[in-house]
């Protein structure tokens, strides 16, 4: 069964300052990993994949992932958070050549100003 | 572009009661599923189709019943509600295993 754990309910940050948002996945085989946003009262949008190749995945909104295939993580990264990035990130995992995609807990950041 | 569409956004049931969540998309993706949210849960899997005509099982599927007619409809049935099924209701697709694309959400309570 595949799994995803994202230990941080909550992520504070200062506006300006960088922002990571941890995940670490379990899966049989290579992994598809996503990572989602969601506003309040609305649907989730898709960040950005790993799916295969460069470790670094850049993605929409000035955020990056980082692959870590010995760690099994997944790590969401932003230079320099902005207050509009407060909101609910979801990361998710699916397997090679499998439809269904498991989502984490999420984690609420909050970016002050 | 509409992408997923989904009907009603907010709905109350009483104990018991039957009604259908209605999803759409414009997208010809092959994969559809519907998820529910709770909070502390992330989002769990109910039910997912992998084309017209074939549908499966997700993590949580007790309590409800879906089918796929078509390419682009995939509605959920609660067929007797229950209070332990009042959450946030998503439906979502993609094209093979791609990204999944959301609809807005529809918002559930049982009385």
């Amino acid at each position: 069964a595949q799994s995803v754990a994202q230990p941080e309910d909550q992520v504070n940050v200062a506006e300006g300052n960088p922002l990571t948002v941890k995940c670490t996945y379990s899966v049989s085989g290579n992994p598809y990993l996503f990572w989602y946003v969601q506003y309040p009262n609305r649907g989730l949008q898709f960040l950005l994949k790993y799916i295969t190749g460069d470790n670094l995945v850049k993605g929409s909104y000035g955020f990056e992932a980082e692959f870590n295939k010995s760690q099994t993580s997944f790590h969401l990264k932003k230079p320099s958070a902005l207050v509009s990035d407060s909101a609910l990130y979801f990361c998710a995992v699916r397997a090679l050549n499998d439809y269904k995609l498991s989502f984490g807990a999420g984690t609420t950041v909050t970016v002050r100003a | 572009n509409a992408g997923v569409t989904q009907t009603p956004k907010f709905q109350v049931l009483k104990t018991g009661q039957s009604m259908t969540l209605q999803c759409a998309q414009d997208m010809n993706h092959e994969y559809m599923s519907w998820y529910r949210q709770d909070p502390g849960m992330g989002l769990r899997l109910i039910h997912y189709s992998v084309g017209a005509g074939i549908t499966d099982q997700g993590e949580v599927p007790n309590g409800y019943n879906v089918s796929r007619s078509t390419t682009e409809d995939f509605p959920l049935r609660l067929l007797s509600a229950a209070p332990s099924q009042t959450s946030v209701y998503f439906c979502a697709s993609s094209q093979n295993t791609g990204e999944l694309f959301f609809g807005e959400g529809s918002r559930l309570t049982v009385l």
